[in-house]
């Protein structure tokens, strides 16, 4: 068990559709990343929020948002969805790095979505 | 821009052989940290092992040895005596920390299926 927790696990929704995925990171943790993982692109960086403020931008799309709450607690936002949004969304946490100093992201379990 | 290639897809073998999965990383930066994550077919992504790049020194934890090689640009990964319980995707990652934006750049993955 990595400590960061990601609800819901699945999600089956339809075209279109709007959804909401959470994330709490580990105790401590004030750095959230969100993945995207599909069979056509792998694992890709989408967004990074650190301790409330939005740090680095990946390849998210712009009907893709977020946001990390003052709990620290992240929310990733996906509207107008369409068929190729089906795939697993990780959120990872780490502590923050000294400058040049060591990153060690620990992942959630993933919230699997299908997009119908 | 940074980039890890994982040129192997799929590879198969018998338990107890020996294998090795390939990761070859192209970066800009001096400073950078290479990573292993293991993903079951559960789904999760487990931390296998984090390399600074000034520490080409390799590793060895149980069954599993790390070799990177700064001068090929290479850290590969290799299990010994393999076992069923070893089937599953690996991924090799890069990050540039710069500050507090460090963000895991993947490869595409390798899935390895140890036969009994």
């Amino acid at each position: 068990d990595s400590g960061v927790t990601q609800t819901p696990k699945h999600l089956i929704t339809a075209t279109g559709q709007r959804v909401t995925l959470r994330c709490s990171p580990r105790s401590g943790d004030l750095s959230v990343y969100w993945y995207q993982q599909s069979l056509d692109q792998g694992l890709q960086f989408l967004i990074q929020y650190y301790n409330g403020e939005e740090r680095a931008k990946g390849n998210i799309l712009e009907r893709f948002s977020a946001q990390q709450f003052p709990d620290l607690h992240s929310e990733l936002n996906l509207s107008s969805l369409e068929l190729g949004d089906s795939a697993l969304y990780f959120c990872a946490s780490s502590v923050v790095p000294d400058l040049g100093g060591d990153n060690e992201q620990f992942f959630g379990p993933g919230t699997r979505l299908t997009v119908l | 821009a940074q980039k890890v290639t994982q040129a192997q897809t799929e590879i198969s073998v018998v338990e107890k052989e020996d294998v090795t999965l390939d990761c070859v990383y192209e970066t800009r930066d001096t400073t950078y940290y290479l990573f292993w994550y293991k993903q079951p077919p559960s789904g999760e992504l487990v931390f296998l092992i984090r390399r600074n790049s000034f520490d080409e020194q390799n590793e060895i934890s149980g069954r599993y040895s790390w070799n990177f090689q700064k001068s090929t640009s290479s850290f590969n990964f290799t299990i010994t005596a393999s076992q069923v319980v070893d089937s599953a995707v690996y991924f090799c990652a890069l990050s540039e920390p710069t500050g507090a934006n460090s963000k895991l750049t993947f490869g595409k993955g390798i899935t390895l299926s140890v036969r009994p």
